[in-house]
């Protein structure tokens, strides 16, 4: 069975600071771990995917996140917010290998950013 | 390339009523999934589709039923509709089977039952 746990339901942030989103997984076979982001009244869009090459991924909109596996983790970062990052962010998890393509999500982190 | 799209984007109906949703997956995207999302359980695998079959099921009543289409276009339908139905549903398509398991959302159907 696979798990994805968001730490912090709601992350607020000043425009122009780090941004740090924390994820992390449960899997018994290695995993592919993507972040998503979903705007109010739409649906998930793709920000970046780890599938076991590089362990430090870049994103869209100058995300990144870093897979460590001794800590199961994939936390999401972003070094200067802007208010166009507000939304909530998703972490998923699946297994890597076979024909599995269902996406196990975690319970979201609403990012909001002050002015 | 066009993406993911879902029909109808906003829907209402009572309970008891039934429903089906419709989607259209990328050009060229043959594996097509669905997933409820509600504030109270967040996102939750429905089923997925490759090829007009089933693959995989989420944990859900037999009410929440799907397929697929030669064309792999995908609908889901919803018999005998409950208040706690009302979601956002969500259909991804995925490239499979090459890709790496990345699946690209519509913008969803909301239902809302009354």
């Amino acid at each position: 069975a696979q798990s994805v746990t968001q730490l912090g339901s709601h992350v607020s942030v000043s425009e122009g600071a780090l941004v740090l989103l924390r994820c992390n997984y449960s899997s018994s076979v290695p995993p592919y771990l993507f972040w998503y982001v979903q705007y109010p009244n739409q649906g998930l869009q793709l920000l970046l995917k780890y599938t076991s090459a590089a362990t430090l991924v870049k994103g869209i909109n100058g995300f990144e996140a870093e897979f460590k596996k001794s800590e199961t983790s994939f936390h999401l970062t972003k070094p200067s917010a802007h208010m166009s990052d507000a939304a909530e962010y998703f972490c998923a998890v699946t297994n890597s290998g076979g024909s599995n393509y269902k996406l196990t999500f975690g319970k979201g982190t609403l990012l909001t950013v002050n002015p | 390339k066009a993406g993911v799209t879902q029909t109808p984007r906003y829907l209402i109906k009572t309970r008891g009523q039934q429903v089906t949703l419709s989607c259209s997956p990328i050009s060229g995207h043959r594996s097509v999934s669905w997933y409820q999302q509600t504030p109270g359980q967040g996102l939750q695998f429905l089923f997925e589709y490759f090829s007009e079959t089933q693959r995989n099921k989420g944990n859900f009543p037999g009410r929440f039923s799907g397929r697929q289409f030669s064309n792999s276009r995908s609908e889901m339908n919803v018999s005998t509709l409950e208040l706690g139905d009302s979601a956002l549903y969500l259909c991804a398509s995925s490239l499979y089977p090459r890709g790496n398991y990345e699946q690209y959302f519509g913008p969803g159907t909301r239902l809302t039952v009354t």
